[in-house]
């Protein structure tokens, strides 16, 4: 089945610094969600963005919808021990409750 | 708030057996989605129920069915177990036609 293309694939940064991860498509979605994943457990969704363009906060966490409707990025600021884990973009392509398609994730990890 | 659900946490099976796995939305959602997650890759769509109907298939066999009760909780059926079905197997619910799609912890399927 397709999957969304996510870089990096995995990164290992020290605590305290920024982490910026980024989606791209080649099928355009109306919205676009950032869920994070911890090991033996569900998904746990921690943005969702509605229109081309928006810019969306939760915490230390931004994620951006792109222009095109092709793509989308995460940062997360400032990060953390707890911010290990698996981060997957996944997309929607219409309005209504339909199917998500899931990026290949990105696996990162936080050295104290 | 409850939230997903899912029974059971684990289970092992043999090729050629069939097996069931079940899910409860989140309370007020109508909407459950279910999603294979093979190890190492993002979850892949399998099949949407809203109102005891399945409204949207991804690319899985016939092999896999479902089912929706009134009460909106939902039944993942997969008959003739292959080696390549272990993988967790995700549910998620939304409230129609809302898109926000939660997840619950999933149930790990290994086939020996």
């Amino acid at each position: 089945g397709q999957q969304l293309n996510q870089s990096p694939q995995s990164m290992f940064i020290q605590e305290g610094e920024d982490v910026s991860m980024n989606c791209t498509s080649s099928s355009i979605f109306n919205t676009w969600l950032w869920y994070k994943q911890d090991p033996g457990e569900g998904p746990v969704l921690l943005i969702a963005l509605y229109k081309a363009g928006e810019l969306t906060s939760n915490g230390r966490l931004t994620a951006q919808f792109g222009i095109t409707r092709k793509d989308s990025f995460l940062n997360i600021s400032a990060s953390i021990p707890s911010d290990v884990g698996i981060y997957f973009c996944a997309g929607q392509a219409t309005g209504t409750a339909s199917k998500l398609t899931f990026g290949t994730g990105t696996r990162l990890q936080v050295t104290l | 708030d409850a939230g997903v659900t899912q029974s059971p946490t684990h289970l092992i099976k043999t090729r050629g057996q069939q097996v069931t796995l079940r899910c409860s939305p989140k309370s007020g959602h109508d909407t459950v989605s279910w999603y294979q997650q093979a190890l190492g890759q993002g979850p892949q769509f399998i099949f949407q129920y809203y109102e005891e109907e399945e409204r949207q298939r991804g690319n899985f066999p016939d092999r896999f069915s479902g089912h929706q009760f009134p009460n909106y909780s939902s039944e993942l059926n997969v008959n003739a177990l292959l080696l390549g079905d272990s993988a967790l197997y995700l549910c998620a619910s939304s409230l129609y036609p809302q898109e926000t799609q939660y997840f619950g912890p999933g149930t790990r399927l290994l086939v020996l």
